[in-house]
């Protein structure tokens, strides 16, 4: 079965330091997609990072990152220079293809707290 | 109106009510999908149309029956709902080949509470 798994519950970090959310994913699949969600609290969830399996070169997006480490199957990301409007639940997803449907799958999400 | 408007934001129902949770996209997106996001657990893809029909039903338990008017409009109808299906429902659209596209556009969601 497909997992993603988000091991950090919650978090927090000071504003404008770095913090970073741990993403482990299970696969048998060669070919597929990493996201990061962003749902800030009471507000839409939106896209944060993508990051395609077949590209070696990480992710970047401003002041948003991604190690991504296919080996292990891991996919953290990174946020530099921490803003009050960071905080929100952060969520990992794993997008794969299953006999012809598109799928993704969700992690639990980390709860980020950006303290002044 | 932009994006994904899902109403109403809140319902309270009985578990003999029937209701039923709307959504609507205005990005010309062709596939639309509900969620189902309960307090740590992660997001539980429920039903997917793409074109107007539905290619995914995610062993959903028939009290909740979805429908898919036209891309545009996605419903969910409830009825004899448990207190277990208590959640927040998320709406979403894509462009189909969602990898290509890059990303699902969600709304605000439809908190539900079954007494």
């Amino acid at each position: 079965a497909q997992t993603v798994t988000q091991s950090q519950p919650e978090m927090s970090v000071q504003e404008a330091e770095t913090v970073t959310l741990s993403c482990t994913y299970d696969t048998s699949e060669s070919n597929y997609y990493l996201f990061w969600y962003k749902q800030p609290p009471s507000r839409q969830m939106i896209l944060v990072i993508r990051q395609e399996a077949y590209k070696q070169q990480n992710a970047t997006e401003n002041r948003f990152s991604v190690n991504f480490q296919k080996a292990a199957k891991s996919f953290s990301l990174k946020i530099s220079d921490s803003q009050l409007g960071d905080t929100a639940m952060y969520f990992c997803a794993y997008h794969f293809l299953q006999g012809g449907s598109e799928k993704l799958v969700f992690g639990k999400g980390t709860k980020l707290t950006v303290n002044p | 109106e932009t994006g994904v408007t899902q109403t109403p934001r809140h319902l309270v129902m009985g578990m003999t009510n029937k209701k039923s949770l709307k959504c609507e996209q205005h990005l010309g997106h062709n596939a639309m999908y509900w969620y189902k996001q309960s307090a740590k657990k992660p997001l539980e893809l429920m039903f997917v149309y793409n074109f107007k029909e539905q290619t995914e039903n995610n062993s959903v338990p028939s009290r909740f029956s979805p429908e898919c008017p036209n891309s545009s409009h996605l419903f969910l109808h409830l009825h004899t709902l448990q207190p277990e299906d208590s959640a927040l429902y998320l709406c979403a659209s894509s462009q189909l080949g969602l990898a290509v596209a890059g990303e699902l556009f969600f709304g605000e969601g439809s908190r539900l509470t079954v007494l």
